[in-house]
């Protein structure tokens, strides 16, 4: 089955504790990308990966960091996270210029 | 930046009626692609529509793309209690070479509520 997996579903943590939030997709798409969803805000673009070893920032990167080693992982990562970041994060992949697939969401809580 | 803009913000009706979306958008595209979004969950795919096309339907829904008004609408047609969701538009833009870039941009979404 096609589909894009999130890890933890669900993550409340301390500020500046580190954490790592898994994506991984079994699609083969080349392209994945990472976004987080607030209340009035809608759904931003934090960074996004066009292939491996090839990432970019998107509308809100400041605090996070990626890495695409290999095609089907995308971890997101927050080396010292603040309550601001507080959010409900989504991964998505596709071929570029297709349609995307999200996986089921990560609901994280910094206090 | 949020390049998609949708209008209304929130919309109410009754089971049966028709329900129109609206998003705009400014730069050029490959794509503009609609989602649905029950209260908080996973987004849901509905449509895709291209650059070069000015009309698509699935089902009870009809999209619209017009790229000389950077302008795209969302038609559901009689509508059910169980299309109470929030829907977003999302534009897949484009380089200067006109090829896509694959970074999808999204609106803040129109919040529909459907009433039995």
């Amino acid at each position: 089955e096609a589909q894009v997996t999130q890890n933890p579903r669900y993550l409340i943590t301390v500020t500046g504790k580190k954490l790592t939030v898994t994506c991984s997709q079994n699609m083969n798409h080349e392209y994945m990308s990472w976004y987080r969803q607030d209340p009035g805000l809608g759904l931003r673009q934090i960074y996004y990966s066009m292939n491996v070893e090839v990432t970019d920032k998107g509308d809100v990167p400041e605090g996070y960091k990626v890495s695409r080693k290999e095609k089907r992982n995308f971890p997101l990562i927050l080396e010292s996270p603040s309550p601001n970041q507080t959010s409900l994060y989504f991964c998505a992949s596709s071929f570029p210029g297709h349609r995307q697939y999200f996986g089921p969401g990560t609901r994280l809580t910094v206090t | 930046s949020q390049q998609g803009e949708e209008d209304p913000q929130a919309l109410s009706i009754q089971e049966g009626e028709n329900a129109t979306m609206n998003c705009s958008y400014k730069t050029s595209i490959n794509n503009l692609q609609w989602y649905r979004q029950n209260s908080g969950r996973g987004l849901v795919h509905l449509i895709l529509i291209r650059s070069n096309e000015r009309e698509k339907h699935s089902g009870r829904l009809r999209v619209t793309l017009d790229t000389s008004k950077k302008s795209s609408s969302l038609l559901i047609t009689a509508s059910r209690a169980a299309d109470t969701a929030s829907y977003f538009c999302a534009t897949d833009g484009v380089n200067a070479g006109g090829t896509s870039y694959g970074k999808l941009t999204f609106g803040q979404g129109t919040i529909l509520t459907v009433h039995p």
